[in-house]
């Protein structure tokens, strides 16, 4: 079993729609979240960086972490062609050096 | 944000030569830098971790000695793929982490094609 499951996707919304982005994880040990936008042919960015439990605000982006259920979402409001790209989750314990990947969801918002 | 920057951005090359990619942090010094390699359609795959001044650490499965990782500086990284094959055709993307920081900024990728 991996250590983060990511939600596959593909994802397709009309634009203006809100957008739901999970993973899952099984280490406990895992205390920062990270959301990553990577655009096609191109390095991931960062989107979100978060270190607790509940939300997070960014524009038109919100992260949201739960601990107790080891469950994390990327929630993107209105929607715009412009986020179309695979977005990847990221987790870290204190004590590694490196973080772990989920397998991304490609998400198309349609004009 | 940080900037990270990686050259070159395509190669193209013949099979059995070597190619040598570099990473650099432009606006910050890594103490920590990551290589990975990502297939189409698909998340990144951890090739190493290599921190200045020491020796990189392999993920299991890669091979030390076909791709070679050097960490001269805190601003530089350089993965070389030595007697690249087609099957070392791929995305390769490197990202660098400040220190006492927790999140990583990616470089934009080398696409490397072996003929």
């Amino acid at each position: 079993q991996k250590e983060v499951e990511q939600d596959p996707g593909p994802l397709s919304v009309p634009e203006g729609a809100i957008v739901s982005l999970n993973c899952t994880y099984s280490n406990s040990a895992f205390q920062y979240f990270m959301w990553y936008r990577q655009y096609s042919r191109k390095g991931p960015e960062l989107l979100m960086y978060t270190y607790s439990s509940g939300n997070k605000e960014d524009g038109r982006f919100t992260a949201q972490v739960d601990k107790s259920s080891k469950y994390i979402s990327l929630f993107i409001r209105d929607s715009q062609p412009s986020d179309s790209a695979t977005y990847l989750c990221a987790m870290k314990d204190t004590n590694a050096g490196k973080s772990t990947f989920g397998d991304g969801t490609t998400l198309t918002v349609k004009p | 944000g940080a900037v990270v920057s990686q050259h070159p951005s395509r190669v193209i090359c013949k099979s059995g030569t070597s190619v040598k990619i570099e990473c650099r942090s432009l606006d910050f010094q890594a103490t920590t830098m990551f290589w990975y390699r990502q297939f189409p359609k698909q998340s990144l795959m951890l090739m190493a971790t290599s921190n200045e001044g020491s020796k990189a650490t392999y993920e299991q499965g890669v091979e030390k000695d076909k791709f070679l990782i050097n960490h001269a500086s805190l601003t530089l990284s350089t993965l070389t793929v030595t007697s690249a094959h087609p099957e070392d055709s791929s995305f390769y993307i490197c990202s660098a982490r400040q220190p006492n920081r927790d999140t990583q900024y990616f470089g934009p990728g080398t696409r490397l094609t072996v003929l």
